[in-house]
């Protein structure tokens, strides 16, 4: 259960804040991802990293950031946070070759007041 | 990009009843389908998925059944019970390129006791 974690669970912050989501899979997956779930928990891809490289960067504002320090580990930084930045937030991971299944993360759920 | 659109927004059966939930995709590129049930406050967790080498694929009460012709997949959930009452997404992934899953908006299957 804790292949895929993620810090903090909830996140609360006003409007103008910098923060911080971390991710972690001890699955030794290659590709890692972030995703969005809104209100209406419509899920959508946000960003993709393949052994440290972007792979994927969706029409997201650059008020978000992602790092990958290693292929175990993407974080997510968001500048200047926005109202409509809530949502929750999931990390995932998925292996190589023709593995295609891909493991959540228990999910950050973000407020901006 | 992919699309992928899911049908019902909500269903409700009696405990006992089978459920089925519908999904049709834009890219004849794409070649892997899973579906995930998301628990209220929990993490999307893959119940089944499915190859497009393959046009049906059965787990206890669950199947899916695939039609590449037709751009089409479906969720059969048969003898329902009401720990199955969940938000159900489908999910289609390419082949090439982007390699990010393109989740349908979600059923919420209530299974009323």
């Amino acid at each position: 259960d804790t292949a895929v974690s993620q810090t903090p669970k909830y996140l609360v912050t006003q409007m103008g804040n910098d923060k911080s989501i971390k991710c972690e899979q001890n699955l030794g997956h290659d590709t890692m991802y972030w995703y969005k779930q809104d209100s209406k928990k419509f899920l959508k891809i946000m960003f993709s990293y393949n052994n440290k490289e972007l792979i994927i960067n969706e029409t997201v504002p650059n008020r978000f950031s992602p790092k990958s320090p290693d292929k175990a580990h993407l974080n997510l930084h968001i500048n200047s946070l926005e109202l409509g930045d809530s949502a929750v937030y999931f990390c995932a991971s998925r292996g190589t070759g023709g593995e295609e299944t891909q493991y959540f993360g228990p999910g950050t759920r973000l407020l901006v007041l | 990009g992919e699309n992928v659109e899911q049908h019902p927004s909500t269903l409700s059966v009696q405990e006992g009843d089978s459920a089925v939930i519908k999904c049709t995709y834009s890219d004849s590129a794409s070649n892997y389908f899973p579906w995930y049930k998301q628990e209220l406050g929990k993490r999307p967790q893959l119940i089944i998925d499915i190859r497009s080498n393959v046009g049906e694929k059965k787990d206890q009460r669950i199947a899916v059944t695939l039609n590449k012709t037709a751009k089409h997949f479906s969720l059969h959930i048969t003898e329902t019970q009401p720990e199955d009452s969940a938000v159900y997404f489908c999910a289609a992934l390419m082949d090439t390129g982007r390699r990010a899953l393109t989740f349908g908006s979600g059923t919420r299957l209530q299974v009323q006791p």
